[in-house]
């Protein structure tokens, strides 16, 4: 079956400290891949997305993921936590029936 | 900046009673997607319209709920009747066409609680 696999539903980092989201898809899903950052109550932002033009993906608000065939991994990273990405992040890929499946999310804390 | 419009933010409703979300996607997005979205879960599918007409309603429970993408361009979900595990947030999204290389933008979320 075509998935997304995020792991850890929960990541916690000091304010200025590297950021490391963890994304891995089915090897059956085509590789167009998607992060998302979602606040609460807010519909969901694109982060960036991965359209096989190149395999490290720079983003908005300093966040890039790199595209990993080899490992069916697309981790999203930023290299200096801000308290203001506090928030939750979906990872996201087309499906071969053309629909956006989603992770099941990561929920990412900022601690002072 | 085109945004996606969705209506109401937040909606009340009690067990057994019909409640209907509304959806105005950007300009020109010929496709549009509605997800439920459960506290502490991704998005899931529930419907998913290219023009006027449906390409997906797989997961759509289709005893209670309805959708419906008249002229091809807003769009209205429907549940009736509303049941209480129906409580979650109703996205709605939209993307220029099918092509795989376009990213869906979504609108702000109606919050359902039923009661």
């Amino acid at each position: 079956a075509q998935s997304v696999t995020q792991l850890g539903s929960h990541v916690s980092v000091s304010e200025g400290a590297l950021v490391l989201l963890r994304c891995n898809y089915s090897s059956s899903v085509p590789p167009y891949l998607f992060w998302y950052v979602q606040y609460p109550n807010q519909g969901l932002q694109l982060l960036l997305k991965y359209t096989s033009a190149a395999t490290l993906v720079k983003g908005i608000n300093g966040f890039e993921a790199e595209f990993k065939k080899s490992e069916t991994s697309f981790h999203l990273t930023k290299p200096s936590a801000h308290m203001s990405d506090a928030a939750e992040y979906f990872c996201a890929a087309y499906s071969s029936a053309s629909k956006i499946i989603f992770g099941s999310g990561t929920r990412l804390s900022i601690r002072p | 900046e085109a945004e996606v419009a969705q209506s109401p933010r937040y909606k009340i409703t009690e067990k057994s009673q019909a409640v209907a979300f509304w959806c105005d996607p950007i300009s020109g997005h010929a496709t549009l997607y509605w997800y439920r979205q459960i506290l502490g879960q991704g998005p899931e599918l529930l419907v998913q319209f290219q023009d006027e007409s449906v390409v997906d309603d797989s997961q759509l429970p289709k005893d209670r709920f309805s959708a419906e993408r008249l002229k091809g361009v807003d769009s209205t979900l429907k549940i009736q009747p509303a049941e209480l595990g129906d409580s979650a947030m109703y996205l709605c999204a939209s993307s220029l066409d099918r092509d795989r290389a376009t990213e869906a933008f979504f609108g702000q979320g109606t919050r359902l609680t039923v009661v």
